[in-house]
């Protein structure tokens, strides 16, 4: 069974880090694109970062570029995002998502429970 | 990287069918063989419905079909049951090998 668990999500100040982790099992981790995808409250769902199987391939959405920096570790089936510079607009409900595709998007199919950010002083 | 545009909301009763719109341009929608619908139940994870603009992964009902016409793509729901209420999404693939944009969303109630 795929499963994508994410973790490292909690209450940030302003103008703070925070560095989120996705663990992967149930598939072959370094055959897919991954997405980290967010919902803020009452809004809907945002793409925020893309990666490649080989981190060949990243794109970012304007609202985070030069903030956020998404990663991989293949060795370690795990997906990251680093947060820096949060902004309390960054406040919402995190999703780890893999893709169908391997080099580039084509279908974003499975989605984790996600994390919660809250960035708030 | 305008989000694509999605009714807000959309209605119908149980048995009857209802299509929700997902409109993009020729950079997105209507230039990707990438567009997707999922199904968002409060406090779920999204569930992917249609993939590739007309496909059904495994265990999807054959009640839920997609379709495009132009810059705009559509899911149409036959046969509807309470349970189909939801939040529903669109996405496309947007270039630049990675990008992916998203619709607003719209609220199915049935």
């Amino acid at each position: 069974e795929v499963q994508l668990v994410e973790s490292g999500g909690g209450l940030v100040q302003p103008g703070r880090s925070l560095r989120l982790s996705c663990a992967a099992s149930g598939f072959t981790f370094d055959d897919h694109v991954m997405h980290w995808v967010r919902q803020a409250p009452g809004k809907g769902l945002e793409w925020v970062s893309g990666i490649g199987w080989n981190s060949g391939s990243i794109d970012y959405a304007d609202s985070v570029k030069g903030r956020f920096t998404i990663s991989r570790d293949n060795a370690k089936n795990s997906l990251y995002l680093q947060m820096n510079s949060l902004r309390p607009e960054d406040t919402a409900l995190y999703y780890c998502v893999k893709d169908m595709g391997l080099a580039i998007s084509t279908s974003p199919d499975v989605w984790g429970q996600g994390t919660t950010v809250t960035v708030s002083s | 990287q305008s989000a694509l545009t999605q009714p807000p909301s959309a209605s119908g009763s149980p048995g009857q069918s209802v299509t929700i719109s997902c409109t993009g341009t020729s950079s997105d929608v209507g230039g990707s063989d990438y567009v997707s619908w999922y199904q968002h139940r409060p406090g779920k994870a999204p569930k992917l419905m249609i993939y590739e603009v007309t496909k059904r992964p495994s265990g999807v009902p054959q009640r839920f079909s997609g379709s495009r016409s132009g810059n705009t793509a559509f899911l149409t729901v036959s046969g509807l049951q309470a349970d189909d209420e939801a939040d529903y999404y669109c996405s496309s693939y947007a270039g630049n090998n990675i990008h992916v944009t998203f619709g607003g969303g719209t609220k199915l109630t049935v």
